[in-house]
């Protein structure tokens, strides 16, 4: 089986430009997460989506930044304008309420550099 | 204060040695506890729920204490391929999972 799929692997833009990043999770899982990982803070969480609806946003660091599901096999995240303290590893990771254990299933990641 | 708190190390111990890796959180309503491995450039993956009995995988040891609000992860006879960054989890009532910032552990033979 698939895993958690994400595109690109790897984005360099300019300070200013739109950027956005793909995630298409796991067939059937019903919770999909957005997290920014770098050194100083670790593995965030921005926001996340069960059946494609938004649960919670409080992890957005500001209006720059949104997300959208438009169906089940398919998120994405945009950042406008991009400043360079977006630099990080954006992770996409989906989970299926089935299961017993809330196991979540990362995604390779987008590594983002904004110059 | 991070709501969960570990030391980054790094911890360097030679192969086949014992560590023992430790983990706090603040919020006394988690209810659910885990601890995640994460390669160097790689994604985390899940390594082992965290019950209040204390568990074991293999060569991994898992235990929590609620009253301390406290989470150990130990690792026996450590292997090359242990090297990684683990990661301890948090989960309250919701489907938000608090990651801390990780031990890096680093085997050398």
């Amino acid at each position: 089986d698939a895993g958690v799929i994400q595109s690109p692997r790897h984005e360099v833009t300019e300070m200013g430009q739109e950027v956005t990043l793909r995630c298409k999770p796991i067939s059937g899982h019903d919770y999909l997460f957005w997290y920014r990982q770098t050194m100083m803070r670790g593995l965030e969480l921005l926001i996340y989506f069960n059946n494609n609806v938004p649960i919670d946003d409080s992890g957005m660091p500001e209006d720059r930044f949104s997300a959208k599901m438009p169906n089940a096999s398919f998120s994405t995240l945009k950042i406008q304008p991009s400043e360079p303290r977006d630099s990080a590893v954006y992770f996409c990771a989906s989970s299926s309420s089935q299961r017993d254990i809330p196991e979540q299933y990362f995604g390779p990641g987008t590594r983002l550099t904004v110059t | 204060r991070k709501e969960v708190e570990q030391d980054p190390g790094p911890f360097n111990v030679p192969e086949g040695a014992t560590v023992a890796f430790n983990c706090t959180y603040s919020n006394s309503a988690s209810q659910s506890f885990f601890w995640y491995r994460q390669d160097c450039r790689k994604e985390p993956k899940l390594l082992m729920s965290v019950y209040s009995s204390g568990n074991e995988d293999g060569r991994f040891t898992a235990q929590l204490n609620r009253a301390s609000q406290y989470i150990s992860l130990l690792i026996r006879d450590s292997k090359l391929s242990d090297s990684a960054t683990y990661l301890c989890v948090v989960r309250h009532n919701t489907d938000k999972l608090i990651f801390g910032t990780g031990t890096r552990l680093q085997v050398f033979p």
